[in-house]
């Protein structure tokens, strides 16, 4: 059964960056089929599509943070990774890594990690 | 960029009672929604994807319907443990822009 876990720091300073690496397992990250994304949710709020890659490399970003987020992928190690600079606390946040379909579902999400709950804050 | 919306924001319906829900584009998306359940303090779940494409697993009381802009989430008997927020989501697009709407909380009264 496909597991995915965010793992990085939950607490970030104003300005600095952002780090977290989805790790993969139950599954192979290289597969044709598949798509690996962040989303994340502010507290209280809606969700967030932060952007998707392909196994390949081929990255797909929110127009809205797309000058601040770099995904890449580590196939070696089955992981992903997101980052976010110059942070403020609007980007504080549950950020979810996730798998999303290819082809006719491109995009959409059919696997979820838990979570992981990062704050902004000096 | 493709603005999705639902509505209503909220709602609070009885046990037993159909519940339809709202999700609009402000363009054509053809029939590329998708709908999730985010119980609380949980994980996000698919329900629904191709607008009207039951994800393995979910009950058959769920259903969706629509195309080009306009779809509806329908749970046909409101159970407790629907209580739940739900959102609806455009994907395959060009270029690629998965927005979710801002979500639907259903409660029960």
């Amino acid at each position: 059964q496909l597991q995915l876990q965010e793992s990085g720091p939950g607490l970030v300073k104003p300005s600095e960056t952002l780090s977290l690496t989805c790790t993969v397992s139950g599954g192979s990250i290289s597969s044709s089929s598949y798509y690996w994304g962040w989303i994340r949710q502010p507290p209280g709020k809606g969700l967030e599509w932060i952007g998707s890659i392909y196994y390949s490399g081929s990255t797909y970003y929110n127009p809205s943070l797309k000058s601040r987020v770099t995904i890449s992928v580590d196939t070696s190690k089955n992981q992903f990774s997101l980052k976010l600079s110059s942070v403020t606390a609007a980007d504080t946040a549950v950020y979810y890594c996730a798998r999303q379909g290819g082809r006719a579902i491109f995009g959409v999400v059919t696997d979820w990690g838990q979570g992981t709950l990062v704050t902004v804050s000096s | 960029d493709i603005q999705m919306t639902q509505s209503p924001s909220s709602l609070s319906a009885s046990v037993g009672d159909r519940v339809t829900i709202t999700c609009r584009a402000s363009q054509g998306i053809s029939n590329y929604l998708a709908w999730y359940q985010q119980k609380p303090g949980k994980v996000p779940k698919l329900l629904i994807y191709a607008a009207s494409t039951l994800q393995s697993g979910v009950p058959s009381r769920f259903s969706g319907s629509g195309s080009g802009t306009d779809f509806t989430l329908t749970i046909s008997s409101l159970q407790p443990e629907d209580v739940a927020t739900y959102y609806c989501q455009k994907y395959n697009s060009a270029p690629p822009q998965f927005t979710f709407g801002p979500g639907t909380k259903v409660d029960i009264k």
